[in-house]
């Protein structure tokens, strides 16, 4: 079984400044995938990053980083250069390799970014 | 990119009826799907677990016989929530993993908001 959690019900950031989001996990597998998506108000699910959990090389796309700490069991989203478009709530999920490989998700974080 | 396609988006349904959503892939094979629900302000919550020319896996607590789910080919599967009740007013969303084996993550569909007056 896996947890994931979210501790940051609400964030909020400047616009153009740097956020980060946190995200804790903990599972029994070894071989697993972590995942960070974005549901803006259209509520469609849209995935911002992932990281394979077996790759130590922290995951990028453009503006959004992570910051994976295999043995904490974290695994942090930061998003540089915030811009209007990025308020949304941000779910945390972890997938399993094995098995059904459902998604588990964290109860998520709402971003809203201030003009 | 693979694209899941969920219809419809939204339906108003009478308590005691049933409600029928689908779920495609558009681009390619879907041999699992999976069905979530999200009330206002939460996050997803799995339902069951859709295989393709097998019955579903549900999760703890989610009623079989109320929420049926089909998955007869590799591209559609269907949810039917039968004898709606106002309490199964919610947002459902579906997701598809293909055939292949390149770790790509879920994709999702629009989901489907349901309301039961």
């Amino acid at each position: 079984a896996q947890t994931v959690t979210q501790s940051q019900p609400e964030m909020s950031v400047q616009e153009a400044e740097t956020v980060t989001l946190s995200c804790t996990y903990d599972t029994s597998e070894s071989d697993y995938y972590l995942f960070w998506y974005k549901q803006p108000p259209s509520r469609q699910m849209i995935l911002v990053i992932r990281q394979e959990a077996y790759k130590q090389q922290n995951a990028t796309e453009n503006r959004f980083s992570v910051n994976f700490q295999k043995a904490a069991k974290s695994f942090s989203l930061k998003i540089s250069d915030s811009q209007l478009g990025d308020a949304a709530m941000y779910f945390c999920a972890c997938k399993s390799n094995f098995g059904n490989e459902k998604l588990t998700f964290g109860t998520g974080t709402r971003l809203t970014i201030i003009p | 990119g693979a694209v899941v396609s969920q219809h419809p988006s939204w339906v108003i349904c009478k308590s005691g009826t049933s409600v029928k959503i689908e779920c495609r892939s558009l681009d390619f094979q879907a041999t699992t799907m999976f069905w979530y629900r999200q009330f206002p302000k939460q996050s997803l919550m799995l339902m069951a677990t859709s295989n393709e020319g097998s019955k579903a896996t549900y999760e703890q607590g989610v009623e079989k016989d109320k929420f049926l789910i089909n998955h007869a080919s590799l591209t559609l599967s269907t949810l039917t929530v039968t004898s709606a009740h106002p309490e199964d007013s919610s947002f459902y969303i579906c997701s598809a993993h293909g055939t292949w084996r390149d770790n790509s993550p879920l994709h999702f569909g629009n989901g489907t908001r349901l309301t039961v007056t």
